[in-house]
């Protein structure tokens, strides 16, 4: 059973256009991360958000948590080639991290 | 820079054969996992520790072990390895206690099971 479910499980889009992904839980967690893994590599953070209703940006992305703590959204705006991989959130529960299913993003030059 | 070292990128082995994942960390952290991430699941953990000698099951530990001798190496042990234990397997850290620090990652180590 997958504590966190993302959606949509793959993205394609042009260059250019806005996307959300989605990441919902039935758990509370203490805070929430969201990765960027691109092939052959492993997960690189992004972004930790801890408060409920949280909203944090990093240049065209936008992360928001949700006011119960259970769930949060990755918002890209105007989406760039170099944004292509593998989106994963991860949800803290002392000790221990529970990754997302992942969102697989490829932007269309 | 911190860095998470994985033994090897690329591991093919035959049924049966007992599989040892090497990896290192070099931040002193207390916690090390141990991850196998397939396609539209994410990444599901096998086997965490909190220290030396510590270590707890995740929520995929059969047919998996691992050893902890020292703090910065963690082992992931494939007893009697089968071919559903093909899968791409990641190594991270964590500093203990602190939710709002990245975990770090290893590169990963892609195991076929023949």
């Amino acid at each position: 059973t997958q504590l966190l479910e993302q959606s949509p499980q793959f993205l394609s889009i042009q260059e250019g256009e806005n996307l959300t992904v989605y990441c919902n839980s039935s758990s509370v967690f203490s805070s929430l991360q969201w990765y960027r893994q691109e092939p052959g590599e492993g997960p690189v953070l992004l972004v930790t958000v801890v408060t409920g209703g949280e909203v944090k940006k990093l240049k065209r992305l936008t992360f928001q948590f949700g006011d119960a703590r259970k769930d949060s959204s990755l918002h890209i705006t105007a989406a760039q080639p170099g944004d292509t991989g593998l989106y994963l959130c991860a949800g803290f529960i002392p000790n221990q991290f529970y990754f997302g299913t992942g969102t697989s993003l490829t932007v269309i030059p | 820079d911190v860095k998470v070292t994985q033994s090897s990128r690329y591991l093919v082995k035959r049924t049966g054969e007992k599989v040892f994942l090497e990896c290192v960390q070099d931040m002193d952290h207390e916690n090390m996992f141990w991850y196998r991430q397939d396609p539209g699941l994410g990444l599901r953990l096998i086997y965490f520790s909190y220290d030396v000698k510590m270590k707890e099951k995740g929520d995929i530990p059969e047919g998996y072990s691992v050893s902890r001798e020292k703090k910065e190496r963690f082992s992931l042990i494939l007893e009697s390895a089968s071919t559903n234990q093909t899968s791409m397997y990641l190594c991270a850290s964590h500093l203990t206690g602190r939710s709002n620090q990245p975990q770090h990652f290893g590169d990963g180590t892609r195991l076929s099971i023949l």
